[in-house]
Order: structure tokens, then C-alpha cells, then sequence
């Protein structure tokens, strides 16, 4: 049972715009996460946020949370031919001890 | 460098022969799991171990056996692997599992069953 889907599954742009992309999850959560992956390597994270936050900002990352909708976004401003990747949410139900994550968007950023 | 090793990188096999994929992390991480991430289905977990000795399943762990014999080591045994284990298999650790943790992952390791 995968907890989270994101929107959309693919998104191009040009540099410079922002890009935006949207997760969704089925249960109460604790945390979330988001991860990039650069094709075919493994992911590193960028941002969590926790269930009592709204909001959060890294550097050009801004990430918001509305656990009543259970969706989470992830915006990336000024974006750069070096953002092309793919980001995955990851969340925790508030009981278990696992990680769910999405099907990701892959985010492909033009000169 | 603080890193969760995955070996081999890359491998192909043939249906039946047993194989394992290693992998350890150098950050006395109490957490570890393993995950498989095919084509339009993100990742998905396959199991996961809170501390040595403790291991459970995740969401696909059919054809696969995991040990945690140390806390350092975590290894995939795939007993007699099929052509639908082909697949791209990540590691990853973290301090004590779900919560305000983040996941550290391995390279990945490519597996083609024949």
C-alpha cells in the first residue's frame, strides 16, 4: 500500500520559471519528506517538514503541508538546468515503522 | 564520508541462482530497509530492520530474505530470483527509523534476472 502519488508525474520548464509538484497521502501522518534522484542514483533528501508545520523554506525550496487535504507541495523557484531530477514525498504513518513513498515527478528544467 | 555501500552496483543473472546484495553504512544506524523501484511505481519497501536481530516485512517482500546479524551490515538474499525481481534495488539507513529521520540511501544496485 503506497502512501503517496504525486502531480504531475512529469513537468517541463524553462529555466529560470518556478516548478511546482504536488503529493498526496492516504493516512494520518508524522512527518514528511521530500527526495530528489537524479537519474538512476540513489535519492537525497531535501526538506522535512512535520505534521504540526504548514510551511517551510530551504534555500529555493519551499514546501507546504495541509494535512487536512493530506497533500503536500514542493516548490522550486528560480529553477536551473541542475534541478532536473525526479522528487518523491515520503511519509510515515503515524503508527508503523515505514517509510512510504510516492511515484514521484520527474522534473526535466530547459536551458 | 558518512555513505550506506551497496554492492554490486550491477548484475545479471539467470532465474534460480541465488544471490545476494550487500550493504552496509558507516553511520551506526539503527534503521535499515531496502526498497525496489520499478518503472511508474516510485520506491517500495521490501523489508526493514529496527536494530539487529529485528526484521519485518514491508509492502513486497515476497522472494526476498534479509539478516541482521550486525548493525552495520543488511544484506538482500534473493533465493532463487525470477524475471520479475529485475528491478532497480536501493539501501538506505537512518538514525532510529520513521519520525524526524531522514533516510540516507545507497548508490543502488541493477538487477536483470534472465
Amino acid at each position: 500500500s503506497q502512501q503517496g502519488e504525486e502531480d504531475p508525474q512529469a513537468l517541463s520548464i524553462q529555466e529560470g520559471e518556478n516548478a511546482t509538484m504536488n503529493c498526496s497521502y492516504k493516512t494520518s501522518i508524522n512527518n514528511l519528506q521530500w527526495y530528489r534522484q537524479n537519474s538512476g542514483r540513489g535519492l537525497v533528501h531535501l526538506i522535512l517538514i512535520r505534521s504540526n508545520e504548514r510551511e517551510k523554506h530551504s534555500g529555493r525550496l519551499r514546501v507546504t503541508l495541509d494535512t487536512s487535504k493530506k497533500s503536500s507541495s514542493l516548490l522550486i523557484t528560480a529553477s536551473r538546468a541542475a534541478d532536473t531530477a525526479s522528487y518523491f514525498c515520503a511519509t510515515d504513518a503515524d503508527t508503523g515503522n515505514q517509510f512510504y513513498f510516492g511515484t514521484g515527478t520527474s522534473l526535466t528544467v530547459i536551458p | 564520508e558518512a555513505q550506506v555501500t551497496q554492492n554490486p552496483r550491477y548484475l545479471i543473472t539467470v532465474t534460480g541462482k541465488k544471490l545476494t546484495v550487500t550493504c552496509s553504512q558507516n553511520m551506526n544506524h539503527e534503521y535499515m530497509s531496502w526498497y525496489r523501484q520499478d518503472p511508474g511505481l516510485g520506491l517500495r519497501q521490501i523489508y526493514y530492520s529496527m536494530n539487529v536481530e529485528v526484521t519485518d516485512k514491508g509492502d513486497v517482500p515476497e522472494g526476498y530474505k534479509v539478516s541482521r546479524k550486525e548493525k552495520r551490515n543488511f544484506p538482500l538474499i534473493l533465493e532463487s530470483p525470477s524475471p520479475n525481481q529485475t528491478s532497480l534495488y536501493f539501501c538506505a539507513s537512518s538514525v532510529t527509523g520513521p519520525g524526524a529521520n531522514v533516510l540516507t540511501f545507497g548508490a543502488g544496485s541493477r538487477l536483470t534476472v534472465l
